[in-house]
């Protein structure tokens, strides 16, 4: 079975420019999480969506938005880039949204914005 | 509020010597805890998971890591360690709610 899928794999874009990522997750699983991983530190927790709608929001700005599909695919959008903004973003999914389910992470958007 | 620190940033092991990745933890109520291993542009593997019940946790490729609720830690070991385990490792934390509280991460090398 195909695991989390996420496109692109890279990206570069430029400051003030607005990035969408894409997250495919394991077939049956209808929770999605999207981490932020800064060169040399641990994801960061950004979003969770189940069953389309938002479970929980880590301490991001308005600039980030995320949304869920019909079929659990996600999206995740950064408007108005910053160089920090540069990082891998991870997209993770789990069966459920309960404390236990193990999430299962996808190999990630390598985002660089100039 | 929960968090997770790694002491070392970087451990080095010689092949076959015994690998200590160590993790503390902070929560106010029985947590759930993780080890996940990153290799180089790739995403997070489990690599095991501590929920309830017994303390010492078996996982993949022979880690293994044991809940110690007084000393709030959740070691990670392996009692050989090959060329293949040189990866990046993170700890995280989990309570009642959605996120994984991640540390920031042990690089170990394994030198021949």
């Amino acid at each position: 079975d195909a695991g989390v899928t996420q496109s692109p794999t890279h990206l570069i874009k430029t400051r003030g420019q607005q990035v969408t990522l894409r997250c495919s997750p394991i077939s049956g699983h209808k929770s999605v999480s999207w981490y932020q991983q800064v060169l040399g530190q641990g994801p960061q927790f950004i979003f969770q969506y189940y069953e389309k709608e938002e479970r929980g929001r880590g301490n991001f700005p308005d600039r980030f938005s995320a949304r869920q599909f019909p079929n659990y695919s996600s999206e995740l959008n950064v408007n108005a880039l910053l160089l920090g903004d540069s990082a891998l973003y991870l997209c993770a999914s789990s069966l459920e949204s309960q404390t236990y389910n193990e999430q299962f992470f996808g190999p990630g958007t390598r985002l660089t914005v100039l | 509020a929960q968090s997770v620190t790694q002491l070392g940033s970087h451990v080095s092991v010689s092949e076959g010597a015994l690998v200590l990745l160590r993790c503390n933890y902070s929560s106010s109520v029985p947590p759930y805890l993780f080890w996940y291993v990153q290799y180089p542009n790739q995403g997070l593997q489990l690599l095991l998971k501590y929920t309830t019940g017994a303390t010492l946790v078996k996982g993949i490729n022979g880690f293994e890591a044991e809940f110690k609720k007084s000393e709030t830690s959740f070691h990670l070991t392996k009692p050989s360690a090959h060329m293949s385990d040189a990866a990046e490792y993170f700890c995280a934390v989990r309570e009642a709610g959605t996120a994984l509280i991640f540390g920031k991460g042990t690089t170990l090398s394994v030198s021949s």
